[in-house]
């Protein structure tokens, strides 16, 4: 089972920051959290992952709240090729990703 | 983009037959898995190697077999396909166990009639 929570779906208006919500409230302190999209089946693209810091890098940023409970992936100026599925993922013991039904992303103009 | 290819792309067959799916990546990556995805669901593992000959059995392995004979394939087997067995294949690799990113492929749409 997934160990991350998110919204089935979520829309956003172009040029403008699509910020994607994430529980993961069973995380331990040394796992990551994950970010990927897949755009409209595609194989999924990693974004971005992070461990307490808050990070960013040429796509998007990644804050996750002290607690570590949970964290929100920006897309700061979203535009039409941002529409995709966002995965929010973390390893289970042995290490595999797994991953839950993530968030539809839809962007519109 | 990482070099993954997967063949075929596309496959209709029947009950009962048998499938093999095939991986290729130029990578040299040592991690290669085969991934399941259903409608409005995420990925499952079925199976990964970690190197030649080197496999072990994910989330949805039953029905499935893998076989890696060179580090740049993969091949998925399904050695009496069901329709249950109908879904999209992806393959993925990483340079390791811990790595922050797994590459994927583009793919094969599996229909089983």
């Amino acid at each position: 089972d997934a160990k991350t929570t998110q919204p089935p779906s979520m829309d956003c208006a172009e040029g403008r920051a699509a910020n994607l919500p994430c529980n993961h409230s069973t995380i331990s302190g040394n796992e990551y959290v994950y970010w990927y999209r897949q755009i409209h089946s595609q194989g999924p693209q990693y974004i971005i992952h992070g461990l307490k810091n808050n990070e960013t890098n040429e796509m998007a940023s990644l804050i996750i709240t002290e607690d570590r409970k949970s964290s929100t992936l920006i897309l700061p100026h979203a535009t039409l090729r941002d529409t995709a599925v966002y995965y929010c993922i973390v390893r289970d013991s042995n290490y595999q990703l797994i991953w839950g039904a993530g968030t539809k992303l839809i962007i519109k103009p | 983009d990482a070099g993954i290819t997967q063949s075929p792309r596309h496959k209709v067959t029947e009950t009962g037959t048998p499938v093999t799916l095939r991986c290729h990546q130029t990578e040299n990556h040592r991690y290669m898995y085969w991934y399941r995805q259903d409608p409005g669901h995420g990925l499952r593992l079925i199976h990964y190697s970690y190197g030649v000959k080197d496999t072990d059995k994910g989330e949805v392995s039953d029905g499935y077999s893998v076989s890696r004979s060179k580090t740049e394939d993969f091949l998925l087997t399904l050695e009496s396909a069901t329709s249950s067995q109908t879904s999209v294949y992806f393959c993925a690799i990483s340079a390791d166990r811990m790595s922050t990113e797994q590459y994927f492929g583009p793919g094969t749409r599996l229909t089983v009639t």
